[in-house]
């Protein structure tokens, strides 16, 4: 049965840090890895997407690995900024790609100005 | 362009009662997934629409059903509802690798 962890459950950091978020899952045949933002009672918003083929993805100040075998995720936040303040959440889809998502219970970050 | 849309955003109900939550898709996608979010913790997957039929669900009682419509809308149902029944509610549609969320229904039960 996959589980998907995420380490820290919580961080606060200064405005202009570099950071890193963890993310890691039982299973290493997963089909992909995705990283969303949650604001506070609002929905999922997705940050990156990485096919079970790659190693990396990036997006603006946001970058996501992938280490299938050592069951491993990262996403780096380079110059946070408080409107980064969130939680972020990853999840895994099984590598039968049958659109079930199974996610951590994410990090919330809070970034002070 | 809509994104994923959801009705109503909250919902106060009683223990026992049945509710009914909505939710209509991104253009051009055809799969509707539905998920439960307690306070605190990731969404859990509920079951997945696909082609008007269920495709595949998660460990969730049968009091949690559901439907999806021929323009790929769909609704869900919980009979008989528990005061640990509340939730976020959260549904994503997709066509293909990528989920898209809505900004989900608040469900209070009292």
């Amino acid at each position: 049965k996959q589980e998907v962890t995420q380490i820290p459950a919580a961080l606060s950091v200064p405005e202009g840090e570099n950071l890193v978020l963890n993310c890691s899952f039982t299973d290493s045949a997963i089909y992909n890895l995705q990283w969303f933002r949650q604001d506070p009672g609002k929905g999922l918003t997705s940050l990156l997407l990485i096919q079970s083929s790659q190693r990396e993805q990036t997006s603006g100040r946001l970058n996501a690995s992938l280490d299938k075998s050592s069951g491993r995720s990262t996403l780096y936040i380079a110059a946070s900024q408080p409107g980064d303040s969130a939680t972020y959440l990853c999840a895994v889809r099984g590598s039968s790609n049958t659109g079930k998502l199974i996610f951590g219970q994410g990090t919330t970050l809070q970034v002070k100005p | 362009d809509a994104g994923v849309t959801q009705s109503p955003t909250h919902l106060i109900k009683t223990r026992g009662q049945q509710v009914t939550l909505r939710c209509s898709p991104k253009s051009g996608h055809d799969t509707v997934s539905w998920y439960q979010q307690a306070l605190g913790q990731g969404p859990q997957f509920i079951f997945q629409y696909y082609e008007e039929e269920e495709r595949q669900r998660g460990n969730f009682p049968d009091r949690f059903s559901g439907h999806q419509f021929p323009n790929y809308s769909s609704e869900l149902n919980v009979n008989a509802l528990l005061l640990g029944d509340s939730a976020l509610y959260l549904c994503a549609s997709s066509v293909g690798f990528e989920q898209y969320f809505g900004p989900g229904t608040r469900l209070t039960v009292t």
